[in-house]
């Protein structure tokens, strides 16, 4: 079954200090992957996905994620971080490509973004 | 891009009563709707997929007789919680593919549900 795992529950950064944010899959195929960000009450805001070829993806506000097929991974990456960028970020895998095209979450970063 | 529109953003109601939220995709045509729910500090779950002009998919666990799924057009899906119970009380989100852009998912902006 696909899944997807976010290993870090929180984690606190300093503003200016650089960012990784772990995600891990599990899926059969060539996966879809997205990552989103959430404001405390707030819906979901599409950073960046990877669908295919170049595996360093860029996306808004500065956020990239780089797709490593050896290791099953889709880390979120940004070089120095705003403390606009506190919020809760989740990697998400399309689960059902070609069939019901359903989104599986991970359970989510919790990013806290200290002066 | 495409916009996909919440309402109510929240809402309080009485264990007993129902409550409707409704999710209309704004600029782009929503065959598939996506119903997530949320419980405080977790990731979302899949509850249903609603498809315009059929029976909605529910996942495991779902009672499809609690949370109702109507996709009567294609640019409007609503939920809704019958004989709404404290323990229905979560943040619940939509979420339409986004042919706009690329693929991809458009979703709302939330409905927080407070049952009391």
């Amino acid at each position: 079954a696909q899944s997807v795992t976010q290993p870090d529950i929180h984690i606190t950064v300093s503003e200016g200090a650089s960012l990784e944010l772990r995600c891990n899959y599990s899926y059969g195929a060539t996966p879809y992957l997205f990552w989103y960000v959430q404001s405390p009450g707030q819906g979901l805001q599409l950073l960046l996905k990877y669908f295919s070829g170049d595996t360093l993806v860029q996306g808004i506000k500065g956020f990239e994620a780089e797709f490593k097929r050896s290791q099953s991974s889709f880390n979120l990456r940004k070089p120095s971080v705003h403390w606009s960028d506190a919020a809760e970020y989740f990697c998400a895998v399309d689960g059902g490509r070609g069939a019901t095209n359903k989104l599986i979450f991970g359970t989510g970063t919790l990013l806290a973004v200290q002066p | 891009g495409a916009v996909v529109s919440q309402h109510p953003s929240w809402v309080i109601c009485k264990s007993g009563t129902s409550v409707k939220i409704e999710c209309r995709s704004l600029d782009f045509q929503a065959t598939t709707m996506f119903w997530y729910r949320q419980f405080p500090k977790q990731s979302l779950m899949l509850m249903a997929t609603s498809n315009e002009g059929s029976k909605a998919t529910y996942e495991q666990g779902v009672e499809k007789d609690k949370f109702l799924i109507n996709h009567a057009s294609l640019t409007l899906s609503t939920l809704t919680v019958t004989s709404a119970h404290p323990e229905d009380s979560s943040f619940y989100i939509c979420s339409a593919p986004d042919s706009l852009r690329d693929y991809g998912y458009t979703f709302g902006s939330g409905t927080r549900l407070t049952v009391v």
